[in-house]
């Protein structure tokens, strides 16, 4: 079964807006990572999230992280149409060697 | 530039060829892995190469076989494919860092078989 699954599964926004999507796990996590990937590219780690942090910001991106709700958020500000792309969320759990496990991940497409 | 490359970028191949495709990383890695991503599906973590040592076989069928001959470059050579193996194929490396392992993904090879 999947770790991760992000949600929504496709979103669709204007520049300036806001956008966020939400990734649900199901096993204990040493890491959560955000990546990005643009359209037949690969993919582009945005942001690391460690089990004992609860938010953390990069330039227009904020990650939050539940792990009693074994969930998490990536909020991206101020959408611009560069923006357009695939965002996944992957783990690295407790039991693992740093196996990465990658949700679905949810299709953001900014208008101008 | 995420310092992976992958070639070929585009390969169109018939059930009955063998082909390669090559992962070259300039970050120096430790780690390597090679990964499938189907339409509308996660990411198939196929193989892992640690250290040059295969540490990871995702059940993958024989017809797709490894080559990791250092640490900066993997193959992945291709046999006998069948059209449900058209895909987007790709190449990463990491550090090997167990606490975060962040990976650097190379742009992907478009695999389409006939």
């Amino acid at each position: 079964s999947q770790q991760g699954e992000e949600d929504p599964q496709a979103l669709s926004i204007q520049e300036g807006e806001n956008a966020t999507m939400n990734c649900s796990y199901k096993t204990s996590i040493n890491n959560l990572q955000w990546y990005r990937q643009n359209s037949g590219r690969g993919l582009v780690h945005l942001i690391l999230i460690r089990s004992n942090e609860r938010e953390k910001h990069s330039g227009r991106l904020r990650v939050t992280l539940d792990t009693s709700k074994k969930s998490s958020s990536l909020l991206i500000t101020a959408s611009r149409a560069a923006d357009t792309a695939s965002y996944f969320c992957a783990t690295v759990t407790t039991d693992s060697w740093g196996k990465l496990q990658f949700g679905a991940g949810t299709q953001v497409v900014v208008t101008p | 530039e995420t310092g992976v490359t992958q070639t070929p970028r585009h390969l169109v191949m018939g059930m009955t060829n063998k082909k390669s495709l090559k992962c070259e990383q300039h970050l120096g890695h430790n780690a390597m892995y090679w990964y499938k991503q189907s339409a509308k599906k996660p990411l198939e973590l196929m193989f892992v190469y640690s250290l040059e040592e295969r540490v990871e076989n995702n059940s993958v069928p024989s017809r797709f076989s490894p080559e990791c001959p250092n640490s900066s470059h993997l193959f992945l050579h291709l046999h006998t494919l069948q059209p449900e193996d058209s895909a987007l194929y790709l190449c990463a490396s990491s550090q090997g860092d167990r606490e975060s392992n962040e990976q650097f993904f190379g742009p992907g090879t478009r695999l389409t078989v006939l």
